[in-house]
């Protein structure tokens, strides 16, 4: 089954700067690739996704990238802010009508955004 | 409702009791995902319902777990004779169709057996 890295799992920037963060999956039919932020004791949150027929995009200061041949995805925060600060998870799935859209989750990125 | 709903937020359980976690999706929402949080951990996948029925169950941990769905709307996860390593934040998400890429996910239930 699919499997996904994600690294690193802690990150502390300072404010204005940009952060990475980047993910590694298993499976080569995996299409569909979502970045979720979850706050401290809230739910996760959708913050940006990108599916295997794109190589980047792009949402006002977030940014994703995708690289199939390697297997890998990125994303990018620019001009990061206080409350960037948060953990981010990487996802992957194969999205399928018959299996619906199971994601596979790394283990996570806590982001700390010093001001 | 606005939001996934899931009930009750906080359960804390004996170590052996059975307990029972809701979930409410969004109103029309046929895709219904529960997933698990361990402390510090990422969510992992449990059971995916279409309408009522689980055509994907791969990821239910043993056989003390299962979930039903009713009237392609709530969903109940039991667990049986829970364990201290049950315990873990249980996420529920719908989205509009199985093949739909968003999922919306509710607030999770805290679940510590001790």
């Amino acid at each position: 089954g699919e499997n996904v890295e994600q690294h690193p799992s802690t990150l502390s920037v300072q404010e204005g700067d940009s952060a990475v963060i980047k993910c590694t999956y298993s499976d080569s039919a995996s299409n569909y690739f979502p970045w979720y932020k979850q706050e401290l004791g809230k739910r996760p949150q959708l913050i940006i996704d990108i599916r295997s027929n794109v190589g980047e995009k792009k949402d006002q200061r977030i940014a994703v990238t995708l690289n199939k041949t390697a297997k890998h995805f990125s994303l990018h925060i620019t001009e990061t802010q206080p409350e960037d600060s948060a953990v981010y998870f990487c996802a992957a799935s194969k999205v399928e009508m018959e299996y619906g859209n199971k994601l596979v989750f790394g283990a996570g990125t806590i982001l700390r955004v010093k001001s | 409702g606005a939001g996934v709903s899931q009930s009750p937020s906080n359960k804390v359980t004996e170590k052996g009791k059975d307990v029972e976690l809701r979930c409410d999706p969004i109103s029309g929402h046929t895709a219904l995902y529960w997933y698990r949080q361990s402390l510090g951990q990422g969510l992992e996948f449990l059971i995916y319902f279409q309408g009522n029925s689980a055509p994907d169950k791969s990821g239910l941990p043993s056989d003390r777990f299962s979930a039903e769905r009713t009237g392609g709307s709530v969903s109940t996860l039991t667990i049986q004779r829970t364990q201290q390593e049950d315990s873990a934040v249980y996420l529920c998400a719908s989205s509009p169709q199985g093949h739909s890429t968003e999922a919306f996910f509710g607030q999770g239930t805290r679940l510590t057996v001790v």
